[in-house]
């Protein structure tokens, strides 16, 4: 059964702390994995699509990468404005996306 | 990036009505949609894949009577909600398919039923 999980549920950094944020996957034929961010009553925000292992993405203070199994979603030197939850999703076939569970991130000025 | 809209985002109805809820991709078209629903503090759970012309795919357990989902153009997917009753209350989220791995969201659309 294709699988998504995430962690920690939450973490609480200090601002400027660098951080990593974990997503695991168990899927047949993994076609694509994204990252979102996620605000409080609203919709996902697109971060990345990684397609294979060893690819790399970044943007402002994030980075991410994957592996055949997992994914990491590296937050360098946070500000507050970073506090959402990040959610991992994987794509399977028929372009169906599966989505972890989240965490949850505070920065703390 | 890609723009997709969501109406209404907040519904608040009597328990027995029926609501629908729209998803518009502004400024592209999406032969594929995604809707989602989202319980508090929970992640998204996939209810249904909705193909322009053709019927939707419901994922196990999503009562298809109960959230009818149309696709009836390029740019438009609706989901009703038929005899809404206070447990079907959430969070509801639609996606459309830019390309394939690009998925955009709309906003959301809270619905609380009395």
């Amino acid at each position: 059964e294709d699988q998504v999980t995430q962690s920690p549920e939450a973490l609480r950094l200090q601002e400027g702390e660098s951080s990593s944020l974990n997503c695991s996957y168990t899927v047949s034929g993994l076609r694509g994995l994204f990252w979102y961010r996620q605000d409080p009553g609203k919709g996902p925000e697109f971060l990345f699509t990684l397609y294979s292992a060893g690819e790399e993405k970044e943007k402002e203070r994030l980075k991410a990468t994957l592996t055949k199994k997992e994914s990491f979603l590296h937050i360098t030197a946070p500000k507050p404005e970073d506090s959402a939850t990040y959610l991992c999703a994987v794509q399977a076939a028929y372009d169906k996306v599966i989505f972890g569970p989240g965490t949850s991130l505070s920065v703390i000025p | 990036g890609a723009v997709v809209s969501q109406h209404p985002s907040r519904v608040i109805c009597k328990s027995g009505t029926s609501v629908k809820i729209e998803c518009r991709s502004l400024d592209f078209q999406a032969t594929t949609m995604f809707w989602y629903r989202q319980f508090p503090k929970k992640s998204l759970m996939l209810m249904a894949t909705s193909n322009e012309g053709s019927k939707a795919t419901y994922e196990q357990g999503v009562e298809k009577d109960k959230f009818l989902i149309n696709h009836a153009s390029l740019t438009l997917s609706t989901l009703t909600v038929t005899s809404a009753h206070p447990e079907d209350s959430s969070f509801y989220i639609c996606s459309a398919r830019l390309a394939p791995g690009e998925l955009f969201f709309g906003e959301g659309s809270r619905l609380t039923v009395l």
